[in-house]
Formats: structure tokens, C-alpha cells, sequence
């Protein structure tokens, strides 16, 4: 079991906002980072601590966090955005890296 | 541009070796955390191991602990994963990952390795 917990799926209407959540005790302390992974390929990121934007990452894609829970923003979701999103973070002990379990979106 | 290019996946048999490769280029490798990380068929990413850049600090997977060693050869720019005792559930794609910070999150990405444990 991870110790990072997402929905297992997700669904967005086309040009609406979604967001994607991960929830564990470890991000108390530590900061979230996201990535999406599309079938077949490597994952990309797409957050880092929280809330910063790798280059190249176009800005409807927005991070948050409160408590111990991280989000996942989308906002004006489009077709390409399908993807698996999975969220990670230092373990509580701070010495293992765990990832969540992953959550599937899909553009309707 | 960061390229990461993992090498060394096969088919081997339950209890066998092997060791996986990843070539790194476009950036400054020693001074790079790295990290392998993989995907069991139709799973999710599970975190294998991590090096620091220097080579000295190590961290692995309870799953992983005591039969993989991570590596790395700072002047050939290459990251190693020895993997021994190769059990069916280690049967996944290997990514290796440059950290940006130890521990924490991974900004590039290879294409990945497939690790077949299988008699």
C-alpha cells in the first residue's frame, strides 16, 4: 500500500477545471511534486515543490497544498491532458521516496 | 538538453543477476542526485533506489534492500543498478531519473528498461 493516497480516476468536460488530489502524512513536511504519464511513455513533471512549473509546462497547470493534502489544478482541461497524474514525496521518516497510487484523467 | 538512456533489460530466470546502465548526458552528472524508479506491468511507479552525487549516500526500497546495489561511474556519466536475486514480482520497467533535489523530485527522465523475471 502506498503511503500516498489518489482517486484511482478522474473525469473533466472538456475546457473545464479539475483537480487532482494526494493525500498522505509525509506532506505535512514535505513538498509534492506531480508528474504525468501517458501509455507507453516515461512520466513527465509537470509540479515541484508544491506549486512551481518546470519550464515548458503550460500554466493551466497549477499545484496547491493544505494540511496534508496536495492538489493537482487543471484549469481549462484539453484532449492532450489524459494522461495517468501520480504525486510523490519524501516518506514520513524522510529517508524513502513514495509515490501515489495514481490517478487516470479523462477528457470527455 | 538532459538525455538519460537506460540499457540492460532482459529476460532472466527467478534468483538470477543483472545489472542495469543508464547513460546520462547534457548536464552536469556529479553533481546530480539520481534515482531508479519502475513500473510493473499495468502499475504504478514505484521508487527503487537513490544516489547521491558524490556516490556516497545510498537509499533503497524495503522491497529492493539487500539484493539490488545502486552505483555510479562519475567519469563515464553512467548510473547502475545491480539487481541479484531477481524475484518474479521485480518483472517491471526500469526508469532511471535525475534528481533535483535527493529524495525528492525527478525533472528528466528515460525511456526506460524492461526487466522480464520469468522461468
Amino acid at each position: 500500500s502506498s503511503e500516498l493516497t489518489q482517486d484511482p480516476a478522474v473525469s473533466v468536460a472538456l475546457g473545464q477545471t479539475v483537480r487532482i488530489t494526494c493525500q498522505g502524512d509525509s506532506l505535512r513536511n514535505y513538498y509534492a511534486n506531480w508528474y504525468r504519464q501517458k501509455p507507453g511513455q516515461a512520466p513527465i513533471l509537470v509540479i515541484y515543490d508544491r506549486t512551481s512549473r518546470p519550464a515548458g509546462i503550460p500554466d493551466r497547470f497549477s499545484g496547491s497544498s493544505s494540511g496534508d493534502t496536495a492538489s493537482l489544478t487543471i484549469t481549462g482541461a484539453q484532449a492532450e491532458d489524459e494522461s495517468v497524474y501520480y504525486c510523490n514525496s519524501r516518506n514520513s521518516r524522510g529517508n524513502h521516496v513514495v509515490f501515489g497510487g495514481g490517478t487516470e484523467l479523462t477528457v470527455l | 538538453e538532459v538525455q538519460l538512456v537506460e540499457s540492460g533489460g532482459k529476460v532472466v530466470q527467478p534468483g538470477g543477476s543483472l545489472r542495469l546502465s543508464c547513460t546520462a548526458s547534457g548536464f552536469g552528472f556529479s553533481d546530480s542526485a539520481m534515482t531508479w524508479v519502475r513500473q510493473a506491468p499495468g502499475k504504478g511507479l514505484e521508487w527503487v533506489s537513490s544516489i547521491s552525487g558524490s556516490g556516497v549516500r545510498t537509499f533503497y526500497a524495503d522491497s529492493v534492500k539487500g539484493r539490488f546495489t545502486i552505483s555510479r561511474d562519475n567519469s563515464k556519466n553512467t548510473l547502475y543498478l545491480q539487481m541479484n536475486s531477481l524475484r518474479v514480482d521485480d518483472t517491471a520497467v526500469y526508469f532511471c531519473a535525475k534528481d533535483l533535489r535527493l529524495l525528492e523530485c525527478f525533472d528528466s527522465w528515460g525511456q526506460g528498461t524492461l526487466v522480464t523475471v520469468s522461468s
